[in-house]
């Protein structure tokens, strides 16, 4: 199984709600980032959390990172129908020497308006 | 799409016939990533570049090469394509990727479908 998995693998939720995505991963991370991917483009970066932070806060997105479990959340406050995308967690690990960022398969969101 | 641009942006061909995909940046980024992203699989990393001339394999390197000549372009060939790289192509680049804090910016992607 691959380095980053999220969980759940879609959620469908109604505007208003929160949503809540989790990354769990394998081994000691540098960093850990969220990327979004709406439909037919590509990805864009969310926000980073460094292995020594708990928590980061970016808008209406909150982050946590427990290494302790290997995990991280990412919760996205009151969302909206523009909210409706692929979120990805990536891993900043050191590999052979150098640093490699290794993607997750992702979690569909759907906001229903 | 942070200065980043990808042709073809939609191709269609041939197994057996070989291909090349072209990635553009204007931002004068160091790093340069090839990835393909299929259903299940998330995004997995084909090759990468840190520097002109200067290339590394992925995790799914096999049936693909690459080039770069010049700080901007990074291409990606399928010397033989085959239906299984019937994929979403993606270029991405990185200021630097050392350090652990390699945040990247993604191309508008590549929809390559082999028959």
């Amino acid at each position: 199984s691959q380095q980053g998995e999220e969980d759940p693998q879609a959620l469908s939720i109604q505007e208003g709600e929160n949503a809540t995505m989790n990354c769990s991963y394998k081994t000691s991370i540098n960093n850990l980032q969220w990327y979004r991917q709406n439909s037919g483009r590509g990805l864009v970066h969310l926000i980073l959390i460094r292995s020594n932070e708990r928590e980061k806060h970016s808008g209406r997105l909150r982050v946590t990172l427990d290494t302790s479990k290997k995990s991280s959340s990412l919760l996205i406050t009151a969302s909206r129908a523009a909210d409706t995308a692929s979120y990805f967690c990536a891993t900043d690990l050191l590999i052979g020497g150098g640093f490699k960022t290794i993607f997750g398969a992702g979690t569909r969101l759907f906001v229903k308006a | 799409d942070a200065g980043i641009t990808q042709s073809p942006r939609h191709k269609v061909t041939e197994t057996g016939t070989p291909v090349t995909l072209r990635c553009h940046q204007t931002e004068n980024h160091r790093y340069m990533y090839w990835y393909r992203q299929d259903p299940g699989h998330g995004l997995r990393l084909i090759h990468y570049s840190y520097g002109v001339k200067d290339t590394d394999k992925g995790e799914v390197s096999d049936g693909y090469s690459v080039s770069r000549s010049k700080t901007e372009d990074f291409l990606l060939t399928l010397e033989s394509a085959t239906s299984s790289q019937t994929s979403v192509y993606f270029c991405a680049i990185s200021a630097w990727g050392g350090g652990g804090t390699d945040t990247q910016y993604f191309g508008p992607g590549t929809r390559l479908t082999v028959l």
